[in-house]
């Protein structure tokens, strides 16, 4: 059962336009979000983050959605870069468990068209 | 300092051999995790440590054997694996339970 999904696969986008990614959730009980970038043959790099009770979040180029009501939340990134192509994966977890119970999505390959 | 340090980077092994993956953190991160993940699929826990104690165990084989011999790191001991072992091991810290993790780049390991 994946309770986290990405149905994206993957993702191209032109230079300096706006990607966004999305993500939807199954469990009700989620109340912590993230979103990781990672290139190929390293670890997940943290992004940005989300708590259920704030339905954005920004941090520079990057500005997280949550929509609790329709357990779904998207990465916008813009403008687009040529170094942001890399697979995103999105993640949650419960308050009370934390990273213990920290699901990821499938990810999403993104890819930018200079 | 803001990394999670992992070594080898990559490693190749017999299905007899003992090896042991090694994890540090400096950022005083009281939370370490073991992640495995095979090709196009997500990061699934093995192990968390808080608090330098094992908290979490996700009905991992024996063949695997987690150590943290202190706050600063993490060991994966590993003996008489499986090809189907095979994957990119990643290790990762954060400060508490409830905070982000860091991820360190990953051991590529390969059985053999």
């Amino acid at each position: 059962d994946q309770q986290v999904k990405q149905n994206s696969p993957s993702l191209s986008v032109q230079e300096g336009r706006i990607s966004i990614l999305n993500c939807d959730y199954t469990n009700s009980m989620f109340d912590y979000f993230l979103w990781y970038k990672k290139y190929p043959a390293e670890g997940p790099t943290f992004l940005i983050s989300i708590s259920s009770i704030k339905d954005k979040n920004e941090d520079g180029r990057f500005t997280v959605f949550l929509n609790k009501s329709a357990k779904h939340l998207s990465l916008h990134i813009v403008p687009s870069q040529p170094g942001d192509s890399a697979v995103y994966f999105c993640a949650a977890s419960a308050w009370g468990f934390g990273n213990e119970k920290l699901t990821f999505g499938t990810g999403t390959r993104l890819t930018i068209i200079p | 300092d803001t990394e999670v340090t992992q070594t080898p980077k990559h490693l190749v092994m017999g299905m007899t051999n003992k090896k042991s993956l090694k994890c540090e953190q400096h950022m005083g991160h009281r939370a370490m995790y073991w992640y495995k993940q095979k090709a196009k699929k997500p990061p699934e826990l093995m192990f968390v440590y808080s608090y330098e104690k094992l908290s979490i165990n996700e009905s991992v084989p024996s063949r695997f054997s987690p150590e943290c011999p202190n706050s600063s790191l993490l060991n994966l001991h590993l003996h008489a694996l499986q090809p189907e072992d095979s994957a990119l091991y990643l290790c990762a810290s954060s400060q508490d339970r409830n905070t982000e993790a860091f991820f360190g780049q990953g051991t590529r390991l390969t059985v053999v």
